[in-house]
């Protein structure tokens, strides 16, 4: 299948500072990015939806001056969680869809686990 | 946005068929189900996915109900390396997102 690769796959990085999460597609145009949030034992929360080119359209709750998201390229999104605390630390994980075909899947990268000390 | 029914835990014996159930009984007709797999500290993992006819792949087989309100993930025989999260998922037509539910914890005993 397709690889979607993200960096770092972990960071701790201290409270009040901001870290930046890179999703990239490496075989194929990710026309719409997923960003999700998982803590220990839980589901996937999806937060936001990008599209490349577009603002990403936040779900309920998220706050959007907190996760900014860059979808720049159709190979390359960011995620930048800005003036960190201990509750933002979770496992974030990116998916990547070519919706220009609607019969594809999804590929997730390998996620990015986020400790704020 | 259409919600998946999973259990919350399965036991199969190593190398026995293993049927993984899911209802989605509020499903549009132009919803695909998908499934995916998740180990500890991993992204989810492409299993299969399909729209109205069964499925088969290298991986799992995928059956799904004539009114579609049901589906049912096959794995032909279990292995150590399938104890996983297994979630099912409609993606959603209009925005195409992924919403999880709870998923199905599937344990394979040696």
């Amino acid at each position: 299948g397709a690889v979607v690769s993200q960096h770092p796959s972990w960071v701790i990085c201290k409270s009040g500072t901001s870290v930046k999460i890179e999703c990239r597609s490496l075989d194929f145009q990710a026309t719409t990015m997923f960003w999700y949030r998982q803590f220990p034992k839980q589901s996937l929360m999806l937060m936001a939806t990008s599209n490349e080119g577009s603002k990403a359209t936040y779900e309920q709750g998220v706050e959007k001056d907190k996760f900014l998201i860059n979808h720049a390229s159709l190979t390359l999104s960011t995620l930048t969680v800005t003036s960190a605390h201990p509750e933002d630390s979770s496992f974030y994980i990116c998916s990547a869809r070519d919706l220009r075909d609607r019969d594809t899947e999804a590929f997730f990268g390998q996620g990015t686990r986020l400790t704020v000390v | 946005d259409a919600k998946t029914t999973q259990p919350n835990s399965m036991e199969s014996n190593e190398e026995e068929p293993v049927h993984l159930p899911c209802n989605h009984s509020t499903i549009s007709g132009t919803d695909y189900i998908h499934w995916y797999r998740q180990l500890p500290s991993q992204g989810p993992e492409y299993v299969i996915h399909g729209l109205t006819s069964n499925v088969n792949n290298r991986m799992a087989s995928l059956a799904i109900a004539e009114d579609r309100k049901s589906s049912t993930l096959i794995l032909h025989r279990a292995t150590l390396r399938d104890a996983a999260v297994y979630y099912c998922i409609l993606t959603t037509s209009g925005t195409y997102k992924y919403i999880f539910g709870t998923g199905t914890r599937l344990k394979v005993l040696a």
